[in-house]
């Protein structure tokens, strides 16, 4: 079974400074995809970035950005110019071509005025 | 656009009871899944379905089931519910293979 690894449990970071959260996890597939999720203390997920493992340029959405290095299996993500707003638990999944998703234990992130 | 639909929002039930979580999606899509929120451990799946008349087992599926008789609802059912199961709910749907879980608002559940 694929399992995900969010080796930071709790992070901080200056509002309007860049953080990147860490990300690993373990398949033997060949063909599959990573999401970031995040989820403000209303307990809404909400997705925050998609990637599709068969390709190799690491995908973006404003201020996110990711660093997907398929053959070390580590999935992280960056946050530039952090709000106030990006204050929440960031959880990164792992997804099978079953649509079986996995989920890492998630990252508190705090962002500080 | 409703989206995902998780009703109730909160339940208290005493060990013992039975209860069924509601989920209904109105996006036509095919895969829809139930996971459960413990502080520390992320969110674990317990059931999923690929399609109507289908459903399988997630990582924690053991005092759970789960029937989908159509496309657009996946109930959870707890036939005997332990303090253990006291925890945040949520049901997710997905249009395809490899597209983005939507998730509903979720149901916290505790057991006394």
């Amino acid at each position: 079974a694929q399992t995900v690894t969010q080796s930071q449990p709790e992070m901080s970071v200056q509002e309007a400074e860049t953080v990147t959260l860490s990300c690993t996890y373990d398949t033997s597939e060949n063909n599959y995809y990573l999401f970031w999720y995040k989820q403000p203390p209303s307990r809404q997920m909400i997705l925050v970035i998609r990637q599709e493992a068969y390709k190799q340029q690491n995908a973006t959405e404003n201020r996110f950005s990711v660093n997907f290095q398929k053959a070390a299996k580590s999935f992280s993500l960056k946050i530039s110019d952090s709000q106030l707003g990006d204050t929440a638990m960031y959880f990164c999944a792992f997804m099978s071509e079953v649509n079986d998703m996995r989920f890492g234990a998630g990252t508190r992130l705090t962002v500080k005025p | 656009n409703a989206g995902v639909t998780q009703t109730p929002k909160f339940q208290v039930l005493k060990t013992g009871q039975s209860m069924t979580l509601q989920c209904a999606q109105d996006m036509n899509h095919e895969y829809m899944s139930w996971y459960r929120q413990d502080p520390g451990m992320g969110l674990r799946l317990i059931h999923y379905s690929v399609g109507a008349g289908i459903t399988d087992q997630g990582e924690v599926p053991n005092g759970y089931n789960v029937s989908r008789s159509t496309t657009e609802d996946f109930p959870l059912r707890l036939l005997s519910a332990a303090p253990s199961q006291t925890s945040v709910y949520f049901c997710a749907s997905s249009y395809s293979s490899g597209s983005p879980l939507h998730f509903g608002n979720g149901t916290r559940l505790t057991v006394t």
